[in-house]
C-alpha cells in the first residue's frame, strides 16, 4: 500500500533563516506531487507541483521553492523565512490518471518568529 | 467568484441528527468530486468521492452530485461529536489540465453537540 511521510511535525524558525521540508512517498511510481499551505483558519493554497523529476510548477510568487530531486521525494524550500511564512505545510500525491484521489501527508506547522 | 464554494459556518448539529453540507463550483466541465474531513492541527483525511450524478453511500456518509446545477453535498447521518470538524470540498477541474490539480473550498466546520 502507498504511504506518504512528512518531516518534522513541528518547526520554529527565526525571521530569515532558511527552510527546509521533505516529503516521501512509498508504494507508488511516477506520482504527482503538491505543496500546500494552509494559513491558520484559512484554505488550503497550492504552492507546487510536480509531475516528475525536475518538473515543478508555481502557483503563487512567493518566497518559496520547491524541487523533486528523486521520483518520490519533494522539497518545500526557502533561503529567507518571513512572518507571512508561517503556516501549516503540507505534501499531497496523487496517481497520474484523471479523477484520482489526492491523499496528504501528515502536515508540518510551521511558526516563524 | 471563487471557483469551490462552501459556507464557513459553523454548522451546529444535535447528536444524532443529519448534518447537511453543501458546495457549488463554477467550472462546468469537472469531472470528480471529494469530501476531506478535518480535525483541527491534522490533514486533511478523504472521507468521499463521487464521479456520477445522484447520490453515493458509504456508512453514515452521503455524496450527492447534481452536475447541471453544479452542485455537491455531503450528508452525515447519525452525527456523532467525533464527527466535529472541518469538512472541505475538492473539485478537478478540466480534463488533461496540467498537474491534474484539485480545487478546494474553504470548508465548513461541522459541531456536533451532545
Amino acid at each position: 500500500s502507498q504511504t506518504i511521510h512528512q518531516w518534522p511535525a513541528t518547526l520554529v524558525q527565526p525571521v530569515g533563516s532558511p527552510l527546509s521540508l521533505e516529503c516521501t512517498v512509498e508504494g507508488t511510481s511516477n506520482p504527482n506531487l503538491y505543496w500546500y499551505r494552509q494559513a491558520a483558519g484559512r484554505g488550503l493554497q497550492l504552492l507546487f507541483y510536480s509531475v516528475g523529476i525536475g518538473q515543478i510548477s508555481s502557483e503563487v510568487p512567493q518566497n518559496l521553492s520547491a524541487s523533486r530531486p528523486q521520483d518520490r521525494q519533494f522539497i518545500l524550500s526557502s533561503k529567507k523565512l518571513l512572518l507571512s511564512d508561517s503556516g501549516f505545510y503540507l505534501c499531497a500525491w496523487r496517481i497520474q490518471a484523471i479523477n484520482e484521489k489526492l491523499f496528504f501527508g501528515s502536515g508540518t506547522q510551521l511558526s516563524v518568529l | 467568484q471563487k471557483e469551490v464554494e462552501q459556507n464557513s459556518g459553523p454548522l451546529s448539529v444535535p447528536e444524532g441528527a443529519i448534518a447537511s453540507l453543501n458546495c457549488t463550483y463554477s467550472d462546468r466541465v469537472s469531472q470528480s468530486f471529494f469530501w476531506y474531513r478535518q480535525y483541527s492541527g491534522k490533514s486533511p483525511e478523504l472521507i468521499m468521492s463521487i464521479y456520477s450524478n445522484g447520490d453515493k453511500e458509504d456508512g453514515r456518509f452521503t455524496a450527492q452530485l447534481n452536475k447541471a446545477s453544479q452542485y455537491v453535498s455531503l450528508l452525515i447521518r447519525d452525527s456523532q461529536p467525533s464527527d466535529s470538524a472541518t469538512y472541505l470540498c475538492a473539485v478537478n477541474g478540466r480534463i488533461k489540465a496540467a498537474g491534474n490539480k484539485l480545487t478546494f473550498g474553504g470548508g465548513t466546520r461541522v459541531l456536533v453537540k451532545p
